[in-house]
């Protein structure tokens, strides 16, 4: 079974500070990562999808990516109230249609 | 935003009756799947489709099958409901990977049916 695994969190940041989110994932061909937001009781929304090794940045989020380590992170700069929601990882299996979610890591942005 | 519509948004029904969502999309893409989203477990894929009359299973499909007659539209049907499936239902829509007309491969949702099966 693969499997992408994240820390439930919550994650508590202050305003203006780095919050750092971070996932791994089991398959090890998987080629295509994406961050979702998911305010409460809506639906995921994309962030950002990152395909190859490095950072990737797009305004305030950095996503990171680590095919050896088997890791994705994604960093939000000068973080705001606004941000405050569940963050979802999620993995294209390699070969596959499927997309598998991690579990999400909420996080609250303390004003 | 994407064109994707579902309905119902919200239904309560009986254990043991049948039960249908329909997912519809105007956005003309290949990849149409159904999750189920509880709490502790994160989204979890139950079947997609990759054309009409394309399907496979996810990671939780018993208990539901699918039907996909039209590109645009994706049915997910719970054959006798259990309340081990009460849940929000969510469908999603892909146009496939990087380089097939320009899509990069994401998951666009639709807004979700709070599905309680009593």
């Amino acid at each position: 079974q693969k499997e992408v695994e994240q820390n439930s969190g919550p994650l508590s940041v202050p305003e203006g500070a780095i919050a750092s989110l971070n996932c791994t994932y089991s398959d090890r061909g998987s080629q295509s990562f994406f961050w979702y937001r998911q305010y409460s009781g809506k639906s995921p929304e994309l962030i950002m999808f990152i395909y190859s090794n490095g950072d990737k940045e797009d305004g305030r989020f950095t996503a990171q990516l680590n095919k050896a380590s088997q890791y994705v992170s994604l960093l939000i700069r000068d973080s705001q109230p606004s941000d405050s929601a569940t963050y979802l990882c999620a993995v294209n299996l390699a070969g596959t249609y499927k997309y598998i979610f991690g579990t999400g890591t909420r996080l609250k942005v303390l004003a | 935003d994407a064109g994707i519509t579902q309905s119902p948004r919200h239904k309560v029904t009986e254990t043991g009756t049948p039960v249908t969502l329909r997912c519809h999309q105007t956005e003309n893409h290949r990849y149409m799947y159904w999750y189920r989203q509880d709490p502790g477990h994160g989204l979890r894929l139950i079947h997609y489709s990759y054309g009409v009359k394309d399907t496979d299973k996810g990671e939780v499909s018993d208990g539901y099958s699918v039907s996909r007659s039209k590109t645009e539209d994706f049915l997910l049907t719970l054959e006798s409901a259990t309340s081990s499936q009460t849940s929000v239902y969510f469908c999603a829509i892909s146009g496939g990977t990087t380089g097939r007309g320009g899509s990069t491969g994401e998951l666009f949702f639709g807004e979700g049916s709070r599905l309680t099966v009593l």
